[in-house]
């Protein structure tokens, strides 16, 4: 099982429609979580962080079950600049004196007309 | 620098080569990071930087692949004899620490990538 995972889309979604995704992690030691967006043949860039009681930036929700080990990113009203691969990241202390980030394969959305 | 930059942006070459990429952090970063992106694949992690030395280089692929950093700065990723399985994109993060903490101490920010085809 990989550490972390991701429904590799990709998810189809009209235009003006709310869209969510999971990924699920299994390091129950896991501390910090992000998720990414990768553009096309583009570096990936930070979408937002996600905290424990789950926080909300535009349109865009993210949430942490802890107790299932998962996040989750909902997008709502999406708009076709949404399209783009999200990757999430997990976070543990695993090296030495640092951390270790993970990233999950990503999950693919496509928003259409 | 204002973001991290990665030289070259692509580079071609043949297989047997050796080839050197190189990423200029942002500054004060003291966490830096490697991955490699197959076209159309997820990132794989290649090797992390605390400082000037490697906590985890187990993600590095075989002992073709080597990096260094120095001065807490511009770290360079060799590849020698390179083949054509190690093309892809390579790209390189950093972060202000390495450290667990609150977010916002382990946000990565990536450079653009150097594009490897090995032909």
């Amino acid at each position: 099982r990989k550490e972390v995972e991701q429904d590799p889309g990709p998810f189809n979604v009209p235009e003006g429609a709310t869209v969510a995704f999971n990924c699920t992690y299994s390091n129950s030691a896991s501390q910090s979580f992000f998720w990414y967006r990768q553009d096309c043949r583009k570096e990936p860039k930070l979408l937002m962080s996600v905290y424990s009681s789950g926080n909300e930036d535009g349109r865009f929700t993210a949430q942490l079950n802890r107790a299932s080990q998962y996040i989750s990113l909902l997008i709502r009203d999406s708009k076709l600049s949404d399209s783009a691969t999200y990757l999430c990241v997990v976070t543990s202390l695993s090296w030495g004196a640092g951390n270790k980030l993970t990233f999950g394969g990503g999950t693919r959305v496509l928003v259409k007309p | 620098g204002a973001g991290v930059s990665q030289s070259p942006s692509n580079k071609v070459t043949e297989k047997g080569k050796d080839v050197e990429l190189r990423c200029d952090p942002i500054s004060g970063h003291t966490a830096l990071y490697w991955y490699r992106q197959r076209l159309g694949q997820g990132l794989e992690f290649l090797i992390y930087f605390q400082g000037n030395s490697a906590p985890d280089k187990s993600g590095l692929p075989s002992d073709r692949f080597s990096a260094e950093r120095t001065g807490e700065s511009v770290s360079t990723l060799t590849i020698q004899r390179t083949q054509q399985e190690d093309s892809a994109v390579y790209l390189c993060a950093s972060s202000l620490r390495g450290q667990p903490r609150r977010s916002g101490a382990n946000v990565l920010t990536f450079g653009a990538g150097s594009r490897l085809t090995v032909l």
